[in-house]
């Protein structure tokens, strides 16, 4: 089936150490996210690629960095983390072929990061 | 600036039709809604989308007015199963980007 995969699900790394998270996608669209899903918060979004070109949200912190080498796979560098960066990390893909904003996106399982 | 805005939490009981409501008064005029359901400790999950009037697929209903400032996701007949947090996500018109709303936690009870 195709779908959205990231790894690890669970990511524990120290304070300062900086860590990176995964996410494959077997669907080709040419869009993915990275969002941080804080406890009981709605998901917000860092930061998306549409194809290769970059998009940072404006509030997202210098300390999140993101790379796509190929239309399969996007990562999340936490260069160091703090407490607060403590969270579920969403990736999600999307078509995105119409130049909506909110076409359908597809989400991956999360990876829940411990910061200690 | 006022986003989406959704009920914190709802209480229903199985077989009863459950409607949740999200406000999006800025909504951009040519995006669609969209509504996710998330179980804890996964990733949110498409159920409906629609841009005017009532879309329905094998899952819930999705009621839009012509203002298109509100959207009412319908449930007929919850279940057990559908305790969940529901997400409604808009883009916002002149700023080029989208949010997801305070999502709504749906408590189904026996």
């Amino acid at each position: 089936d195709a779908m959205v995969i990231q790894n690890p699900r669970y990511q524990v790394t120290q304070f300062g150490k900086p860590v990176t998270l995964s996410c494959s996608q077997t669907l080709n669209h040419n869009v993915m996210y990275w969002y941080q899903q804080k406890s009981s918060q709605a998901p917000k979004l860092l930061f998306h690629y549409y194809d290769k070109d970059f998009n940072n949200e404006a509030d997202t912190p210098d300390n999140f960095q993101s790379r796509r080498p190929n239309t399969s796979f996007c990562f999340l560098d936490i260069r160091s983390p703090g407490l607060g960066d403590a969270a579920m990390y969403l990736c999600a893909t999307s078509p995105q072929t119409s130049g909506r904003k909110t076409d359908t996106q597809y989400f991956g399982p999360g990876t829940r990061l411990t910061v200690l | 600036l006022a986003k989406t805005t959704q009920p914190i939490s709802m209480d229903s009981y199985e077989g009863q039709e459950v409607n949740i409501t999200c406000s999006h008064n800025n909504i951009a005029t040519n995006d669609y809604i969209t509504w996710y359901q998330q179980f804890p400790s996964q990733g949110p999950r498409f159920i409906i989308q629609g841009y005017k009037t009532k879309v329905t697929n094998e899952v819930a209903s999705l009621f839009i007015p012509a203002d298109r400032k509100s959207s009412t996701l319908s449930l007929p007949r919850v279940s057990l199963s559908d305790t969940a947090v529901y997400y409604c996500l808009v883009g916002v018109y002149n700023f080029n980007k989208f949010y997801f709303g305070s999502g709504t936690k749906l408590n189904v009870k026996p």
